[in-house]
């Protein structure tokens, strides 16, 4: 069945690391998204992509990159690891733009020590 | 940018009462509002989801209702069980462009 996974499920790093979150759908969706969930704050959008080479800033993109070589993965990098950044990290993806069902993977507990 | 106001953020209610979770938005251009479950330690899930073009949507003890006027929709769920028990976010989007604005979530406890 098509889904979308992300890896690690888990994940403690120290301050000032670069840290590499993955994202990868089955579904040949166009757009992915990446979120970050923290208690009192819902779900914030860090960076999204409507396809292939494009990427585009969401409300919270500082100290975030992603890059998308390719359909299927949208990975999230933390360039320097902050400890701000202990969050739960998850990743979406919906068909095409104008079709906006957003269908989540199982997340990404980050701690940043 | 948008914004999304959710309310209440904590919500208890007896098995087979109902329940009404209200969320207002800011962007008039907004014309898609999904709303999401989230059960605890897992991935948030559509549970029902209207368009600008409706004003009311039901899927069997759930319905959602939007006031385009006024910018403001609703989640109700009747006759609740527990294992309604969940955090729900309502959220706006504007279908050109595909993203969201999340509410920040409404915590809903249904005691037996």
């Amino acid at each position: 069945d098509a889904e979308i996974t992300q890896s690690p499920r888990h994940k403690i790093t120290e301050t000032g690391r670069q840290v590499t979150l993955a994202c990868h759908q089955t579904w040949n969706h166009n757009n992915m998204f990446w979120y970050r969930q923290d208690l009192g704050h819902g779900l914030r959008l860090i960076h999204y992509s409507y396809g292939v080479q494009d990427t585009n800033k969401g409300e919270v993109s500082d100290g975030y990159s992603v890059s998308r070589s390719n359909t299927e993965d949208l990975p999230l990098t933390l360039e320097s690891a902050a400890s701000s950044q202990t969050s739960v990290y998850f990743c979406a993806s919906s068909p095409e733009v104008g079709t906006d069902t957003q269908y989540f993977g199982p997340g990404t507990r980050l701690t940043v020590l | 940018g948008e914004n999304v106001e959710q309310h209440p953020s904590t919500l208890s209610v007896q098995e087979g009462d109902s329940a009404v979770i209200k969320c207002t938005y800011s962007d008039s251009a907004s014309n898609y509002f999904p709303w999401y479950k989230q059960e605890l330690g897992k991935r948030p899930q559509l549970i029902i989801d209207i368009r600008s073009n409706v004003g009311e949507k039901k899927d069997q003890r759930i319905a959602v209702t939007l006031n385009k006027t006024a910018k403001h929709f609703s989640l109700h769920i009747t006759e609740t069980q527990p294992e309604d028990s969940a955090v729900y976010f309502c959220a706006a989007g504007d279908s050109g462009y595909s993203t969201l604005t999340f509410g920040k979530g409404t915590m809903l406890l249904v005691s037996p």
